[in-house]
């Protein structure tokens, strides 16, 4: 079972354009969520993340939205550029004495066109 | 600083042959964690090391595959009689200082650069 589900799989966007990339998880006790970054031959690096608690949250061109009621977030990725172009996984983590274990979605490509 | 480094980078075996992955964590990080990840899948969670000891295993998908820490720094992960779905990228990553049990926080986990394993 997918704990964590990620959409779409790949995403051509055009520089300066707004990459969306939507995540849903069942589990309403997981209570940290990360966004990691990919490049190829590279592992994952955490990019920004969001506590349930809180709605949205921005950093640089990067921005979390959180609806919990609906178990859903999404990253956003303001005027993408082509150095964007990488792998993006959101990911999932419980509370409590679980609190290492990363439940990752299947990711999703990102090519920016310049 | 050094990041987390892996060995080797590439490894190609012989289905039912053993190999060994090794990974060195950033230095002091007392956590260590392996994840394996498929082509096309996002990294799965294996097994997580805190110090020497193996915290949680339950990620490890059967008996073949084992891993050890015997002094808190470098891990090998060892996979028995490999089978060709064995084959993915194998990840580790370290964190530092350990998170007291039921605390709200979030250690981030620094990952290094992966080993692919190909089962022919």
């Amino acid at each position: 079972q997918q704990q964590v589900k990620q959409s779409p799989q790949s995403l051509i966007v055009q520089k300066g354009g707004i990459s969306i990339i939507n995540c849903a998880y069942e589990n309403t006790a997981f209570d940290y969520f990360p966004w990691y970054q990919q490049f190829p031959g590279k592992g994952p690096a955490l990019l920004i993340a969001i506590r349930p608690d809180v709605s949205e949250k921005k950093e640089g061109r990067f921005t979390i939205s959180f609806n919990k009621s609906a178990k859903q977030f999404s990253l956003h990725i303001m005027d993408s550029q082509p150095g964007d172009s990488a792998t993006y996984f959101c990911a999932a983590i419980l509370s409590g004495g679980s609190n290492y274990k990363l439940t990752f979605g299947k990711g999703t490509l990102l090519t920016v066109n310049p | 600083g050094a990041g987390v480094s892996q060995t080797p980078s590439n490894k190609v075996t012989e289905k039912g042959k053993y190999v060994e992955l090794r990974c060195d964590p950033i230095s002091g990080h007392t956590a260590l964690y392996w994840y394996r990840q498929s082509l096309g899948q996002g990294p799965e969670f294996l097994i997580y090391f805190q110090g020497t000891g193996a915290a949680d295993d339950s990620g490890l998908p059967n008996d073949r595959f084992f891993a050890v820490r015997p002094e808190g720094s470098v891990s090998t992960l060892k996979i028995q009689r490999t089978e060709r779905g064995d084959s993915a990228v194998y990840l580790c990553a370290s964190s530092p200082t350990r998170l007291a049990e039921g605390s709200s926080s979030y250690n981030e986990q620094f990952f290094g650069p992966g080993t692919r394993l190909t089962v022919l």
